[in-house]
């Protein structure tokens, strides 16, 4: 059974700076891993998305990579923004029906 | 891309009543889910439905509890039966389309 795990489960930094966020998975036979947000009350946004074959995406000042075999995946945002507070969630897919599985996520606040 | 409207934003709601939440989508899309956000935890898939046959149901969740409705490639319903306080949660809708899935606003239940 898939497991997603990301730490750390909450993060606070300062305006300006470069941050990691971690995700890892127990099944690497993954169709492909997405990056959300949920910013409160609301739904989620799709960031990025990585499909099984490839290493890393970027968008802006958002870049995720991918590591299959070991089962990891990190979100990495650089020059952190007080908009970019938000809870961040990973999800993998697999199999035929590419059912989503969330990770527990990871509550981000940027302090201007 | 795909925008995703839901009703009601929220409810709040008495012991033993049903509540049915409505998903719309701006274009025609095969499968549709339905998932669930626990005060403070991740999203757990609850069924994904296609059109023009039974929803399909994840591990703890029956039809009798949350009958769900596909009546066409745009729209769905997902019905939240005989409610308990458990059921309270973030009830969000989400559709898959060119590899990425987009979800909703969500649904805010708050069963007392």
């Amino acid at each position: 059974k898939q497991e997603v795990t990301q730490i750390p489960a909450a993060l606070s930094v300062p305006e300006g700076e470069n941050l990691v966020l971690n995700c890892s998975f127990t099944d690497s036979a993954i169709y492909n891993l997405q990056w959300f947000r949920q910013d409160p009350g609301k739904g989620l946004t799709s960031l990025l998305l990585i499909q099984s074959s490839q290493r890393e995406q970027t968008s802006g000042r958002l870049n995720a990579s991918l590591d299959k075999s070991s089962g990891r995946s990190t979100l990495y945002i650089a020059a952190s923004q007080p908009g970019d507070s938000a809870t961040y969630l990973c999800a993998v897919s697999g199999g035929a029906t590419n059912k989503l599985i969330f990770g527990t996520g990871t509550l981000l606040a940027v302090q201007p | 891309s795909a925008v995703i409207s839901q009703k009601p934003s929220r409810d709040i709601c008495q012991r033993g009543t049903s509540l049915t939440i409505q998903c719309q989508v701006d274009s025609q899309v095969t499968m549709m889910f339905w998932y669930r956000q626990q005060p403070g935890q991740s999203l757990t898939l609850i069924a994904t439905a296609n059109q023009g046959s039974e929803a399909t149901y994840e591990s703890g969740f029956v039809i009798d509890k949350f009958p769900i409705s596909r009546p066409n490639l745009t729209f769905s319903t997902l019905t939240v039966s005989n409610m308990s306080p458990e059921d309270s949660s973030i009830y969000l809708c989400s559709v898959e389309a060119v590899d990425t899935q987009y979800f909703g606003p969500g649904t805010r239940l708050t069963v007392l």
